[in-house]
């Protein structure tokens, strides 16, 4: 059974802060790594993907992907309250269904 | 702006009685999906598709059947609801490339409450 992990949270931090959320996977032949954000009432949205192992930085956001320790994580700089959101972890391997992880609450404090 | 069009918002409906959830999505995705967001559980699969007439059951495909007669349309039917299928159903869909085969673009979602 593939196994995508995260902490479910909530996790908070101040405005302005550095949020870390993590993401650790079960299936070492896991190729591909994606975060989804959803807000309250709503549906998931692709934030963020990354392929090797790395940094990948889009604006505030940061994905590292480290797949000798099977782990995947996502870094937003300069939080903001907009950013309060539950954020989903999502690995597949090669052209099989994403498998989600069930996600992290941010809870951004202004 | 392209979209996922999910047919009910909102539906209430009995113990034992057939359901059809309905989604059309507009961008010629040759991938659909449909999931169950439950609190605690996350986002579950129960059935994807890659084409037109072909299905694959997913994680949790038991008690629920699909359909897809055409690229645009991917409808999921309860045979017999039950009480434990009272959840939130997303569908989605992706294109069949192979750098867009994972950015699923979702629906808003149908909250189906059996009694």
């Amino acid at each position: 059974q593939k196994e995508v992990e995260q902490n479910s949270g909530p996790l908070s931090v101040p405005e302005g802060a550095i949020a870390s959320l993590n993401c650790t996977y079960s299936d070492r032949g896991s190729q591909s790594f994606f975060w989804y954000r959803q807000y309250s009432g709503k549906s998931p949205e692709l934030i963020m993907s990354i392929y090797s192992n790395g940094d990948k930085e889009d604006g505030r956001f940061t994905a590292q992907l480290n797949k000798a320790s099977q782990y995947v994580s996502l870094l937003i700089r300069d939080s903001q309250p907009s950013d309060s959101a539950t954020y989903l972890c999502a690995v597949n391997r090669g052209n099989t269904p994403l498998v989600f992880g069930k996600g992290t609450r941010l809870s951004v404090i202004a | 702006d392209v979209k996922v069009t999910q047919s009910s918002r909102y539906l209430v409906k009995r113990t034992g009685e057939k359901v059809f959830l309905e989604c059309v999505q507009d961008m010629d995705h040759e991938n659909m999906f449909w999931y169950r967001q439950d609190p605690g559980l996350g986002l579950r699969l129960i059935y994807f598709s890659y084409d037109v007439k072909m299905k694959e059951k997913g994680d949790i495909p038991e008690g629920y059947s699909v359909s897809r007669e055409k690229k645009e349309r991917f409808s999921l039917i309860l045979e017999s609801a039950s009480t434990n299928q009272t959840s939130m159903y997303l569908c989605a869909s992706s294109s069949g490339t192979l750098s867009g085969a994972n950015v699923l673009t979702f629906g808003a979602g149908s909250r189906l409450t059996v009694l």
